[in-house]
């Protein structure tokens, strides 16, 4: 059972332009949103989060939006530049759970210039 | 500030053969710890997790186990290895002093397994 689903595994953006990931999930219980971006043969590294209190979270170029109805979360990254070309995973969780995150398939963005 | 260690960076292994990887982290106490792994063209797989020294989770049945002899150190081993556990392993940790939410992991350089 995927709690997470990332629905495209790739996405391809113009330089400059907005990126748009998507994100859903199906557990109700999950109260703590991430997103993780992620070079080849590297490790995940953390770029942004939401509680499920807010809808929105922004840090620099990168918003997340929440929208706890729909189960569905977005990273947007304006503007985009090449160095944003990397796999994206979001990942969700129980704040008073024992802090197991549960990731999506992610996304593959590539920035064209 | 924190830092998490994962050794060695590449490894290749005949099928049958003994693996021991580990993880540890600097700059915090008694993190939780994690072992992911992720087979090519996949998403990231919780392995195990420990929430302190000698407490291990296991998330799914496998020909892997896991150890924490110490309160920063995460061991992932297996006995006899198969093709199947070929994959880049992640070692995470979170916890407080992490600067964010106690929820954020944060991820090693990783370890590319290759059986064959």
């Amino acid at each position: 059972d995927q709690q997470v689903k990332q629905n495209s595994p790739s996405l391809s953006v113009q330089e400059g332009r907005i990126s748009i990931l998507n994100c859903d999930y199906t557990n109700s219980m999950f109260d703590y949103f991430l997103w993780y971006k992620k070079y080849p043969a590297e490790g995940p590294t953390f770029l942004i989060s939401i509680s499920s209190i807010k809808d929105k979270n922004e840090d620099g170029r990168f918003t997340v939006f929440l929208n706890k109805s729909a189960k569905h979360l977005s990273l947007h990254i304006v503007p985009s530049q090449p160095g944003d070309s990397a796999v994206y995973f979001c990942a969700a969780d129980i704040i008073q759970g024992a802090q197991k995150l549960v990731f999506g398939q992610g996304t593959r963005l590539t920035i064209n210039p | 500030s924190q830092t998490i260690h994962q050794w060695p960076a590449t490894l290749v292994q005949p099928v049958g053969s003994p693996l021991s990887l580990e993880c540890t982290v600097e700059g915090t106490s008694n993190p939780n710890l994690y072992w992911y792994r992720q087979a090519a063209g996949r998403g990231l797989q919780l392995l195990f997790y420990s929430v302190g020294i000698g407490q291990i989770s296991s998330e799914v049945p496998q020909n892997l186990s896991a150890s924490r002899p110490q309160d920063r150190q995460f061991i992932l081993s297996s006995k006899k290895l198969l093709l199947s556990d070929s994959g880049f392993y992640l070692c995470a940790w979170s916890g407080w002093g992490s600067g964010g939410s106690y929820n954020e992991q944060f991820f090693g350089p990783g370890t590319r397994l290759t059986v064959l």
